[in-house]
């Protein structure tokens, strides 16, 4: 039974395209986060939530609005997407902000 | 400067040798550190979790940290080849703001040699 599902799990698209990837998990945790990681393995983080409260919001454009329905769900939709969007996006959750998180298995994201 | 330093690699090393992975911070604020072992295509999977400074032992593996160095280590007895994967480091502050996300090191590939 996963903990932290995402999907889907590889996206491609074209440029200018709005698309959206869903989080959930069932592990009870009140924290939910959206990771970018680009080419080179580097993980940073985009936003955080804490039982739907917006807590953590990075230097993102815009475009990348989360949404949270409830605190086991946390959605990321992406408007006008640009080639430098191309990256796997993770989700993560932890039972208070910023302790021990676990980690959905990514969404491929490849904007062509 | 970055928050977190951490050796990329790639280091690789014969099976059964004991591994030490490294990271450096500069943020005096951080009171949880977490070691993380990723597979290529895979998220990142939750291997240890400290608070504060100490050892702390987990089958064939160590993590210490040692607040006064600002200086963490993975240690990995008797490596195996299943072993071979990305680890990355982790840490954050304790308390309600976002000066307690988590900031991830660069990762290091690691590499068993059978």
């Amino acid at each position: 039974d996963t903990a932290v599902s995402q999907t889907p799990k590889y996206l491609v698209t074209q440029m200018g395209n709005d698309k959206s990837i869903k989080c959930e998990q069932n592990l009870g945790h009140d924290t939910m986060y959206w990771y970018k990681q680009d080419s080179k393995k580097f993980l940073k983080i985009m936003f955080s939530y804490n039982n739907k409260e917006l807590i953590i919001n990075e230097t993102v454009p815009n475009r990348f609005s989360p949404k949270s329905p409830d605190k086991a769900h946390l959605n990321l939709h992406i408007n006008s997407l640009e080639l430098g969007d191309s990256a796997v996006y993770f989700c993560a959750s932890s039972q208070a902000i910023g302790g021990e998180a676990f980690f959905g298995q990514g969404t491929r994201l490849t904007v062509v | 400067q970055k928050e977190v330093e951490q050796d990329p690699g790639p280091l690789s090393v014969p099976e059964g040798a004991i591994v030490s992975l490294n990271c450096t911070y500069s943020n005096s604020a951080f009171q949880y550190f977490m070691w993380y072992r990723q597979y290529s295509r895979k998220g990142p999977e939750l291997l240890m979790y400290t608070y504060s400074s100490g050892n702390k032992e987990d089958g064939r593996f160590t993590a210490q940290v040692d607040k006064s160095s600002k200086y963490i280590s993975l240690f990995i007895r008797d490596s195996q080849p299943s072993d071979s994967a990305t680890y990355l480091c982790a840490m954050s502050a304790k308390g309600y703001s976002s000066a307690s996300k988590i900031i991830f090191g660069s990762g290091t590939r690691l590499s068993i040699r059978p």
